[in-house]
């Protein structure tokens, strides 16, 4: 089965810098990675997601870049704001195979004032 | 507005209890998602449904667990004979188009096993 890892499993980042979080993913039949936002006590919510056909793709200040050789998806936080704070779950599925998707083990990202 | 409604959204039961989540879609979806999540992890997969049938379950689902959508548009999720490991949130999602793969969770019934 897909086995997913995301690093780092901490981010701390002062307010307006960037965050970079990074996962890789097993299974080369994956060909949809979502990213997920959960807030403490609150469900996760798909903030962006990409498909195996793009390379990048990018949603205000957010965007996600996919390397398919390498078997890697990022998630960019460009302008990070306090309101970012959260934890972000990258995930992996094949679309063709029941679209169940496998998560990471999140990031908890924190930005500092 | 998650499109889709949980209950209970808390429910706090004795080890060796039954207990019932209920998962209602606002609109129609052809499939509808099961998932898991214990603290500090991430989601995991249980089952799905394609309308009234339940193509898959993940081996975490064990025999205690059964899931149901009986007219293809509400779905119950039953624990039988609680466990302490039991405790966790239980995500729906439901999913109108499997060809773009975007799941929206609902807001959970979070499960504590005393």
């Amino acid at each position: 089965g897909e086995n997913v890892e995301q690093h780092p499993s901490t981010l701390s980042v002062q307010e307006g810098d960037s965050a970079v979080i990074k996962c890789t993913y097993s299974d080369s039949a994956s060909n949809y990675f979502p990213w997920y936002k959960q807030e403490l006590g609150k469900r996760p919510q798909l903030i962006i997601d990409i498909r195996s056909n793009v390379g990048e793709k990018k949603d205000q200040r957010i965007a996600v870049t996919l390397n398919k050789t390498a078997k890697h998806f990022s998630l960019h936080i460009t302008e990070t704001q306090p309101e970012d704070s959260a934890v972000y779950f990258c995930a992996a599925a094949f679309t063709g195979g029941g679209n169940k998707l496998t998560f990471g083990t999140g990031t908890q990202l924190k930005v500092e004032l | 507005d998650t499109g889709v409604s949980q209950n209970p959204r808390h429910k706090i039961t004795k080890r060796g209890q039954n207990v019932t989540f209920r998962c209602d879609p606002i609109s129609e979806h052809n499939r509808l998602y099961w998932y898991r999540q214990t603290l500090g992890q991430g989601p995991e997969f249980l089952t799905y449904f394609q309308n009234e049938a339940q193509l898959e379950k993940s081996r975490l689902l064990s025999d205690r667990f059964s899931a149901e959508r009986p007219k293809g548009s509400f779905s119950t999720l039953e624990i039988q004979r609680t466990e302490q490991g039991d405790s966790a949130m239980y995500l729906c999602a439901p999913n109108r188009d499997r060809v773009t793969g975007e799941l929206f969770f609902g807001e959970g019934s979070r499960l504590t096993v005393l």
